[in-house]
């Protein structure tokens, strides 16, 4: 197993471009969550899933940004009319949640830089 | 609601140096806690974890203990090396649901 793996590592991007970025997580993990970090920062949360299910979304997340996962593997994060205060970096993360051990590590990706000029 | 707190950094070390980074939390019931590193550029890595009360996580030499009573999840190292600088996060799952994440301790170890 890789790991969980996002791609693309960077995105430079001009004022008003939609993005989309994807997180491939480690295979069978039933949880995939989506954060943002700006520097000097701790990680954001911005959405998770359970499955296919989205099963939360900040209520910071303006509705410029969307997030999929069909089929419960892979995941989608869009962002639309992209603004200069979105340059972060967009981390995805994924768990296994089983049995009584329902809080268990994330295992996170090396994230997806974006840079809004 | 739930939130996590740590002490502000950069924390400056020479090497060898004991560490000490405080974290101490908030949230109802009974959360799993997490220590996560961050290397320039990178994603988090998981450095270790405590499930319950009393229990102590450890790995590569740092240690930390759930402490229930002062809510607190505090990363100990006995002797720091040029390598361990980085950022490190304390973070708090519970209940099912989502993490929550400190804002982060940058360490410098200076040779």
């Amino acid at each position: 197993d890789t790991g969980v793996s996002q791609d693309p590592r960077h995105k430079i991007t001009k004022r008003g471009q939609n993005v989309t970025f994807r997180c491939d997580p480690i295979s069978e993990h039933n949880r995939l969550y989506w954060y943002r970090q700006t520097l000097g920062q701790g990680p954001e949360f911005l959405t998770y899933f359970q499955n296919e299910a989205q099963l939360e979304k900040s209520r910071l997340l303006s509705d410029r940004f969307s997030a999929e996962r069909p089929k419960g593997s892979f995941s989608t994060l869009e962002i639309q009319r992209t603004e200069q205060g979105d340059s972060a970096m967009y981390l995805c993360a994924s768990s296994q949640l089983r049995g009584p051990d329902m809080n268990t590590e994330a295992f996170f990706g090396q994230g997806t830089r974006l840079t809004v000029v | 609601g739930d939130s996590v707190t740590q002490m502000e950094g950069p924390v400056t070390l020479s090497e060898e140096a004991c560490l000490t980074i405080n974290c101490t939390y908030t949230a109802t019931g009974y959360p799993s806690l997490f220590w996560y590193v961050q290397y320039p550029g990178e994603g988090l890595q998981l450095l270790l974890k405590a499930t319950k009360a009393d229990d102590k996580g450890s790995n590569k030499g740092f240690e930390a203990t759930y402490r229930k009573e002062t809510t607190s999840f505090h990363l100990e190292k006995g002797s720091v090396q040029v390598s361990d600088s980085a950022v490190y996060f304390c973070a708090l799952v519970h209940n099912f649901n989502k993490f929550y994440f400190g804002s982060g301790t940058k360490l410098n170890v200076k040779p």
